[in-house]
């Protein structure tokens, strides 16, 4: 079974630096879909960026970026010039091609200093 | 852009009252996902249809039921609810595409916060 570890409980930034978020996961597949949520005070899931497995190119949204390394079973968001409205719980997703459902890590809250 | 819908938003129940909760996806989405997240946990996922079909079963309770219409709206149908029940609980939507598109995305919509007294 798939599984997908967030090894970050809460991280804290300056606002306007740049902040790395980890997370490692499991699998035996080799093709599959990646997936990082915002989830603010609000609670609404927010897409933030999706990496496709077979894609070497690292997914980039504006301001947020991955580091995918397939090899090592890693996905990392980058986050540039922190805002004061990213501050959010950051969750990492996993999704098989051959079920439906998304297999999510334990979060990271953000935290933006002013 | 039209996201996903669900009602109601929030919902106050008794313990063992039954409740409906409802979601409307996305226009042109024939995929829709139920996931329950509790107070400081990640979602966990529940059930998904896809063409008004089962696709997919989590780690739903016996207790609850679901099914898709139609129109593509899904309704979680919960009874007998218990205390460990309070929860919010979201629904997700996404065309089922083909490999390599944006398809594969499950947009989310608000959710609805259920507390069980």
């Amino acid at each position: 079974a798939q599984t997908v570890t967030q090894s970050q409980p809460e991280m804290s930034v300056q606002e306007a630096e740049t902040v790395t978020l980890s997370c490692t996961y499991d699998t035996s597949e080799s093709d599959y879909y990646l997936f990082w949520y915002k989830q603010p005070p609000s609670r609404q899931m927010i897409l933030v960026i999706r990496q496709e497995a077979y894609k070497q190119q690292n997914a980039t949204e504006n301001r947020f970026s991955v580091n995918f390394q397939k090899a090592a079973k890693s996905f990392s968001l980058k986050i540039s010039d922190s805002q004061l409205g990213d501050a959010a719980m950051y969750f990492c997703a996993y999704r098989s091609p051959s079920n439906y459902q998304l297999i999510w890590g334990a979060g990271t809250k953000l935290i933006i200093k002013p | 852009a039209a996201g996903v819908i669900q009602s109601p938003r929030h919902l106050i129940k008794e313990k063992r009252e039954t409740a409906t909760l409802k979601c409307y996806p996305i226009p042109r989405h024939d995929t829709v996902y139920w996931y329950q997240q509790g107070p400081g946990q990640d979602p966990q996922f529940l059930i998904s249809f896809y063409e008004k079909m089962q696709s997919d079963k989590g780690s739903i309770p016996d207790r609850f039921s679901a099914q898709q219409f139609s129109d593509y709206h899904s309704e979680l149908n919960m009874s007998s609810l218990e205390l460990g029940d309070s929860a919010l609980y979201f629904c997700a939507s996404s065309p089922l595409g083909v490999r390599g598109s944006a398809q594969e995305t499950q947009y989310f919509g608000p959710g609805t916060r259920l507390l069980v007294l």
